[in-house]
């Protein structure tokens, strides 16, 4: 079983729908998730982090953890074509041995207008 | 410049060549890493270096060789390549790589064929 596991998609959706992303995890010491957004022919940025468990917005994007399904979601509210890119999970167990970031695949995500 | 660069962009070469991929980053962090990017993989830690002295080093080929002359500059020495080596290098850096809050910046990437 992998440690994280994201659907990789291609998502399609019409511009101005609610887009949710997912990714599930293994290691219940995960306590530090990120969701990061590659546009193509670039390097990932990051979009959202979050400490433990609840929920984080910013703008248009909502993240949530929750630890107990060891499930992460990125809620894309009014999408544009211009958040078409891939959405990659990232996790990590915290500092010293458990410092190293586990990656998603990515989900592929195309908002058409 | 900003954020965190990488020179070549784009890279072909043979399976005999000698090149080197390089990564500077201009945000004052201690940290930069070089990932592997593959389709339908996930993103493969290959070094990481803090305060310029090498700190992880996860089961790479000897036929990639990092350098780390100073906290800015990142260099990946390349030589006797394999084709399965074609990919997407990525650079990234960050503050502090033990604290584990796992916010890096990546640079573009170079994407790299070898024949």
């Amino acid at each position: 079983q992998k440690e994280v596991e994201q659907d990789p998609g291609p998502l399609s959706v019409p511009e101005g729908a609610i887009v949710s992303l997912n990714c599930t995890y293994s290691n219940s010491a995960f306590q530090y998730f990120m969701w990061y957004r590659q546009y193509s022919r670039k390097g990932p940025e990051l979009l959202m982090y979050t400490y433990s468990s609840g929920n984080k917005e910013d703008g248009r994007f909502t993240a949530q953890v929750d630890k107990s399904s060891k499930y992460i979601s990125l809620f894309i509210r009014d999408s544009q074509p211009s958040d078409s890119a891939t959405y990659l999970c990232a996790m990590s167990a915290g500092a010293g041995n458990n410092r190293k970031l586990i990656w998603g695949l990515g989900t592929s995500l195309a908002v058409n207008p | 410049e900003t954020g965190v660069t990488q020179t070549p962009r784009h890279l072909v070469m043979g399976m005999t060549n000698k090149k080197s991929l390089k990564c500077e980053q201009h945000l004052g962090h201690n940290a930069m890493y070089w990932y592997k990017q593959s389709a339908k993989k996930p993103l493969e830690l290959m070094f990481v270096y803090s305060l310029e002295e090498r700190v992880e080093n996860n089961s790479v080929p000897s036929r990639f060789s990092p350098e780390c002359p100073n906290s800015s500059h990142l260099f990946l020495h390349l030589h006797t390549l394999q084709p399965e080596d074609s990919a997407l290098y990525l650079c990234a850096s960050s503050q502090d790589p033990l604290a584990g809050s796992g916010t890096q910046y990546f640079g573009p990437g170079t994407r790299l064929l070898v024949l």
